[in-house]
């Protein structure tokens, strides 16, 4: 079974500059996460999405973050404009539905100079 | 919201060594999960363990709910499980399931 797959793996861009990230889950979950992990510190959510709904986007910047995830399955999370403090790994996560267990992506390490 | 805490903070064995890992969390949760991640960043899943106690091979955990404690034991350590250790709860009491990390525990098995 194919894993949560993530791209890029890197991506370096420069301060106000833009960036999107995108993320394919696992085949049949309908539960979608991403987390913001900041070097040093355990991961925090930014968003769940049930299908191509959300279920919490609490902790999403939304002046700069948005997410997306149209037809319930891929999803991409977007930056714009970025600034020095979202230098991150940014990982994506799927479960089956609620309360089951969650696999991440290899995740994308985002620099911003 | 929850608070997770997890202990001790870094831990450095030798090979062959046994270790116990701690997660202390602040309230009642529903998913309680332990993961590795490696040195190239990847969250390795161990155990999905809400409550109870489960086995997978050198590694086991035990989860107390109603004492609001999980505990990772690794035995006869190999340099292969240095990386950090992440427990993660969701709260019972939300309405979401994102998971709620704790800071980590670093471990490093040195030959």
């Amino acid at each position: 079974e194919a894993g949560v797959a993530q791209s890029p793996r890197y991506k370096i861009i420069e301060k106000r500059q833009s960036v999107a990230f995108w993320c394919n889950p696992i085949s049949g979950h309908a539960t979608l996460y991403w987390y913001q992990q900041i070097l040093g510190q355990g991961p925090k959510l930014l968003i769940q999405f049930q299908n191509n709904g959300v279920v919490d986007d609490s902790q999403l910047p939304k002046d700069r973050f948005s997410a997306e995830r149209l037809k319930g399955v891929d999803s991409t999370l977007k930056i714009q404009p970025a600034k020095l403090e979202d230098s991150a790994v940014y990982l994506c996560a799927s479960s089956f539905g609620a309360n089951t267990e969650a696999f991440f992506g290899q995740g994308t390490r985002l620099t911003v100079v | 919201g929850i608070q997770v805490e997890q202990s001790p903070p870094d831990l450095i064995l030798q090979e062959g060594a046994n270790s116990t890992l701690r997660c202390n969390f602040s309230d009642s949760v529903n998913n309680l999960q332990w993961f590795h991640q490696n040195p190239w960043g990847q969250l390795i899943n161990l155990f999905y363990i809400p409550s109870g106690t489960k086995q997978n091979g050198r590694l086991s955990a035990t989860t107390v709910a109603t004492e609001r404690y999980s505990l990772l034991y690794i035995s006869s350590s190999q340099t292969t499980d240095s990386g950090v250790y992440f427990c993660a709860v969701v709260y019972s009491g939300g309405g979401a399931d994102g998971l709620t990390f704790g800071k980590g525990t670093h471990l490093i098995i040195q030959p």
